[in-house]
C-alpha cells in the first residue's frame, strides 16, 4: 500500500538550476496538490489539479509549473530556482476535489537551493 | 476568505497529562474542520474532521475535537497523551465550495506537541 510516492526525496539546487518533483499516487484519487511547508507558515497550496486534465494556480504559484501526466501522476517543475524555493515539499491526494474528503500526503522532498 | 489560527507554536506537556491544542477560525460561510498530525520527517496524516452532525468527533490515537460553531473554534484534546504523541498537529478548514467544484484547504500554521516523560 504505497499511497502518495514522491521522489527525490532530498535535492540540492545552485541559483537559477531547473529540476521536476515527481508525485504519482496509487488510490485512484481524481484530485492532486502540491504544498511547500516553511517554519512558521504552515503548508501553502502551489498548483492542485481538481481532476485528469486540469491543472490550476494556488496560493503561490509563482516560480513554479504542473504537469497532471495522467490520473496517477502529478509533476512539479522549478525552470529556474531561487533561494526563496528552498522548503519541503508536499504532494497530496484527494478522491474528489470536494465533499470534505481526506487528503493524503507523500513524505516530502526537501529542497535547498544555493 | 477563510483563515485559521492556532497561537500556540509549541505545547510542552508531561507524559499522562492531558493536553489542549487551540484552534480557531474565520469564514463567512459553514465550514468543514480537520486535524492533522505529521510526526518527525513524514507527510502529513489525517487525525479527524468535522463536516456536519455531532459537534465532539473522536479520531484515531485517543484525540477528540470539539466544533464551536459561536466561538469559531475547534479545538484538539486528549485526557492522556504519550510519547508518541510528540509531533506537529496543524488544524485546516474548508469550506464545502461549489457542488463538484474545488474546496480549498486552509491550513493553520501548526502547533509542535512535546511530551516530556
Amino acid at each position: 500500500n504505497a499511497g502518495v510516492t514522491q521522489t527525490p526525496k532530498f535535492q540540492v539546487l545552485k541559483t537559477g538550476q531547473s529540476m521536476t518533483l515527481q508525485c504519482a499516487q496509487d488510490m485512484n484519487h481524481n484530485s492532486m496538490y502540491w504544498y511547500r511547508q516553511d517554519p512558521g507558515m504552515g503548508l501553502r497550496l502551489i498548483y492542485y489539479s481538481a481532476s485528469e486534465g486540469t491543472t490550476d494556480k494556488g496560493e503561490v504559484p509563482n516560480g513554479y509549473n504542473v504537469s497532471r501526466l495522467n490520473k496517477r501522476e502529478f509533476s512539479l517543475r522549478l525552470e529556474s530556482a531561487a533561494p526563496s524555493q528552498t522548503s519541503v515539499y508536499f504532494c497530496a491526494s484527494r478522491l474528489l476535489a470536494g465533499a470534505g474528503g481526506e487528503l493524503f500526503f507523500g513524505e516530502g522532498s526537501r529542497l535547498t537551493v544555493l | 476568505a477563510q483563515s485559521v489560527t492556532q497561537l500556540d507554536s509549541q505545547v510542552p506537556v508531561f507524559e499522562e497529562a492531558p493536553v489542549e491544542l487551540r484552534c480557531n477560525y474565520s469564514s463567512s460561510v459553514s465550514v468543514y474542520l480537520f486535524w492533522y498530525v505529521q510526526y518527525p520527517n513524514q507527510g502529513l496524516q489525517l487525525l479527524l474532521k468535522y463536516l456536519s452532525g455531532s459537534t465532539l468527533v473522536k479520531g484515531i490515537n485517543g484525540f477528540e475535537a470539539e466544533f464551536n460553531k459561536s466561538q469559531t473554534s475547534f479545538h484538539l484534546r486528549k485526557p492522556s497523551v504519550h510519547i508518541s504523541d510528540t509531533a506537529e498537529y496543524f488544524c485546516a478548514v474548508s469550506d464545502p465550495g461549489d457542488s463538484g467544484g474545488y474546496q480549498k484547504v486552509t491550513f493553520g500554521t501548526g502547533t509542535k506537541l512535546q511530551v516530556i516523560p
